[in-house]
């Protein structure tokens, strides 16, 4: 049973150009939603995260946007560069049960240059 | 960088033999939790600890066990290796101060032939 569904499962974007992946997620109890960006050989890394308290989160060229009543969340990653090309992981996690993350099955973006 | 290491960083063992994977942070926090990944799957917990001795079953912990006698180690053992745990292992740490960000350590990549 898989608790978080990510898409698409590859996407490739130009240089300058807008990233977009979504998920969604089926438990409401979940209060937590972070995103993972992994290079090969290196473990996942933590990018941005959001709470559900609020709709959206910007850092610098990274933007989280969620969708409490849809159950969705979605990563944008605005003018993309050859660096951002990695597979990117959404998650979702509840703190009170021990913050146990439940992962997307990734997304692995490749960015032309 | 968290503070985490793992070893071994690469492992090829045989059907049947145990396994053991060590993780070690430097930062003495509380929370710490084994994923695997794969393909497709994303990162799967398979189980997590949150104090020395205490420690709790993930998503797919069958086939696995685990140790934490000291704050620092927490300790993976595949009692009988099977083909179906041929991954790459990954270890987390929860920052205490922080309830819900999880820092990853760089992975072991298990063959099991």
């Amino acid at each position: 049973q898989q608790q978080v569904k990510q898409s698409p499962q590859s996407l490739i974007v130009q240089k300058g150009g807008i990233s977009i992946i979504n998920c969604a997620y089926e438990n409401t109890a979940f209060d937590y939603f972070p995103w993972y960006q992994q290079f090969p050989g290196k473990g996942p890394a933590l990018l941005i995260a959001i709470r559900p308290d609020v709709s959206e989160k910007k850092e610098g060229r990274f933007t989280i946007s969620f969708n409490k009543s849809a159950k969705q969340f979605s990563l944008h990653i605005m003018d993309s560069q050859p660096g951002d090309s990695a597979t990117y992981f959404c998650a979702a996690s509840r703190g009170a049960a021990g913050n146990k993350l439940t992962f997307g099955g990734g997304t692995r973006v490749l960015v032309k240059p | 960088d968290a503070g985490i290491t793992q070893s071994p960083r690469h492992k090829v063992t045989e059907t049947g033999t145990p396994v053991t994977l060590r993780c070690h942070q430097t930062e003495n926090h509380r929370y710490m939790y084994w994923y695997r990944q794969d393909p497709g799957h994303g990162l799967r917990l398979i189980h997590y600890s949150y104090g020395v001795k205490d420690t709790d079953k993930g998503e797919v912990s069958d086939g696995y066990s685990v140790s934490r006698s000291k704050t620092e180690d927490f300790l993976l053992t595949l009692e009988s290796a099977t083909s179906s745990q041929t991954s790459v292992y990954f270890c987390a740490i929860r920052r205490d101060k922080l309830l819900y960000e999880q820092y990853f350590g760089p992975g072991t990549r298990l063959t099991v032939t």
